[in-house]
This record gives structure tokens, C-alpha cells and sequence, in this order.
């Protein structure tokens, strides 16, 4: 079983709809990020969350520490938001989900 | 600033060559990390570093040989290349709990 474990693998939207990707994993951790990959581009970060709730434009991420489980949510999502988004928990080291895979059509 | 950089960008190799593949942050980042990227796979982590002069074993590390011999530096080698080794290389940089940072990947083929 993997250390970390997104859902949905693979998601369709229409323009405009409300977006939810779920992480859970099963290790302690000092910290989870959340992370995005354009078609053959490189990685970058969104969030690094240890607690509670972050905010940044459009992308809300919030973490449960005890439930260990983070939510990525997308409002009002748009055709740029099309990439994988992956999730990776800090231990001694960054554990990586395997990343969902996000198509929003206009 | 150039944050992380990968070098090379792409290559092609050989059954049997060796090659080195170079990671540079100027961050003075203390954790550095190598991955492989392959298909429906995410990222897997191949070695990892906390410090100058200190390496260690991530989840696939056969056939991978890295050093850290300057905290800048990250140099992930292959020293016999196998067509199982063909796939996205990227190399990230951290500090203990901040956010990572990642390189823009090197793609390697090995035929």
C-alpha cells in the first residue's frame, strides 16, 4: 500500500465548476505539499501546509493532521488549470503521491 | 537567482555508457532529493541528501550512485545505463519544512 494516496486519478470538469482532489496518507509527517505539472512542463509548488488552511487565488488547500487527509480545492475552475496535481508529504524525506490528472473544459 | 537547475535538459545514451547528471541550487538549501518519473508511476525517489557530504537511499536507488561533495551540488551518476533507466529525471532542493523546490527535468533515453 502506498505511503500516499490521492483521489480521484484522473478528473473531467466543466469551466466554472468547483474542484475537490483528496490526499491521504498513513505516515507521520511534519508537512504536506501540494504540487503542479503542466503537460511536459516542470513542477512547481502551490502549498506547503502543516496545519489548518491556506488560500491563494483560486486554490484553497486545507489539512486534517489527525484524520491525516488534505483537500486541493479549484473554484470556478478554468481550461489553465488543465495539469496533475500532486501531493507529497515531508518525513524525513518528500513521499510523492501519484498525481491527478485535471482536464477542465471550456 | 536561478533557483534549481538541472543539467542536462536531454540526453540519449547507450546500453552500457555512464553519464552524470548535475543538480545546482543556490538556495543554501540543506535537502536534495533525485526522483524518476515514469508513466502513471508519479514521482519515486532514487537518493536524497540532508546535508553536505551525506547521502541516502530513497525507494529505487539500484543502478544510481550520487554525491554531495558542495551543499550547491547534487550530482546523480548512472555508471552502466539500461534501457530501464529511460525516463524523466527531476531534482529537488528544500529546506527542513519549507516549501520544495523543483528543477525542470532531464529526459533520458537510454537505447
Amino acid at each position: 500500500k502506498n505511503e500516499v494516496e490521492q483521489s480521484p486519478q484522473n478528473l473531467t470538469a466543466q469551466e466554472g465548476e468547483f474542484i475537490t482532489i483528496n490526499c491521504s496518507y498513513s505516515v507521520g509527517i511534519s508537512a504536506l505539499h501540494w504540487l503542479q505539472q503542466h503537460p511536459g512542463g516542470g513542477i512547481v509548488s502551490l502549498f506547503m501546509l502543516s496545519s489548518g488552511k491556506k488560500k491563494h487565488g483560486r486554490l484553497i488547500a486545507t489539512i486534517n493532521i489527525q484524520e491525516k487527509h488534505s483537500s486541493l480545492h479549484i473554484t470556478a475552475s478554468h481550461p489553465r488549470d488543465s495539469a496533475v496535481y500532486i501531493c507529497a508529504v515531508k518525513t524525513d524525506k518528500l513521499i510523492f503521491g501519484t498525481g491527478t490528472r485535471l482536464q477542465v473544459f471550456p | 537567482n536561478a533557483g534549481v537547475t538541472q543539467t542536462p535538459k536531454f540526453r540519449v545514451l547507450k546500453t552500457g555508457q555512464s553519464m552524470t547528471l548535475l543538480c545546482a541550487q543556490d538556495m543554501n538549501h540543506e535537502y536534495m532529493y533525485w526522483y524518476r518519473q515514469d508513466p502513471g508511476m508519479g514521482l519515486r525517489l532514487i537518493h536524497y541528501s540532508v546535508g553536505e557530504g551525506t547521502t541516502a537511499k530513497g525507494e529505487v536507488p539500484d543502478g544510481y550512485n550520487v554525491s554531495r561533495l558542495k551543499k550547491q551540488n547534487f550530482l546523480l551518476g548512472l555508471e552502466s545505463a539500461a534501457p530501464s533507466q529511460t525516463s524523466v529525471y527531476f531534482c529537488a532542493s528544500s529546506y527542513m519544512d519549507t516549501e520544495a523546490f523543483f528543477g525542470q527535468g532531464t529526459r533520458l533515453t537510454v537505447v
